[in-house]
């Protein structure tokens, strides 16, 4: 079965400070992963995937996230917070193949951006 | 474009009445799921579906039902609301050709009283 644990349920940073966001996840097979960020009252939209190309992952709002086998962790990260960056962001695990590949979300991180 | 909507938005209920949940999509995608979210749990997945008229339980499918008679199409009917239904509920979509992403609507907020 898969997994995913997000370290910390809230996490706050000045604007202008380093996010880093963290994630790790359980597999037997190789997995496929995902960052998605929910802003409030909407629905979930995709940052960035890894399906087993290059290993760092560049998203979308210059988010990234760097896949590390030997530590099962998927890391998000942003060099500079942005206010508008204030939302929740979910990791999630898929094996990629099979029915429908299914996701497996983590509990989501609230992340709170400082002025 | 509309891709995929849900609807009601809002929805106030009452225990033991039935209320269906719909969610369309434009994309014609193959794969649709129901997650629910609630604070601490992240996304649940309740049921999917890879095609018209073939559906799957998720890890919480008790107390849900759905159908899917056409592509587009994928209501989630809860029988007999009870308190602990309340939840958010997103509906997403997705297709093999995009290696597992998801794309989800704007979800439902449920309050069973």
């Amino acid at each position: 079965a898969q997994s995913v644990t997000q370290l910390g349920s809230h996490v706050s940073v000045s604007e202008g400070a380093l996010v880093l966001l963290r994630c790790n996840y359980s597999s037997s097979v190789p997995p496929y992963l995902f960052w998605y960020v929910q802003y409030p009252n909407q629905g979930l939209q995709l940052l960035l995937k890894y399906t087993s190309a290059a290993t760092l992952v560049k998203g979308i709002n210059g988010f990234e996230a760097e896949f590390k086998k030997s530590e099962t962790s998927f890391h998000l990260t942003k060099p500079s917070a942005h206010m508008s960056d204030a939302a929740e962001y979910f990791c999630a695990v898929s094996d990629g193949r099979g029915y429908g590949n299914k996701l497996v979300f983590g509990a989501g991180t609230i992340l709170r951006v400082k002025s | 474009d509309a891709g995929i909507t849900q609807s009601p938005r809002y929805k106030i209920t009452e225990t033991g009445r039935q209320v269906t949940l719909m969610c369309h999509q434009t994309w014609s995608h193959s794969y649709m799921f129901w997650y629910r979210q609630d604070l601490g749990h992240g996304l649940r997945l309740i049921y999917y579906s890879a095609a018209a008229d073939i559906t799957d339980k998720g890890e919480v499918p008790d107390g849900y039902v759905v159908s899917r008679s056409k592509t587009e199409n994928f209501p989630l009917t809860l029988e007999s609301a009870t308190r602990s239904q309340t939840s958010v509920y997103f509906c997403a979509s997705s297709t093999p050709m995009r290696a597992g992403t998801q794309y989800f609507g704007p979800g439902t907020r449920l309050l069973v009283l």
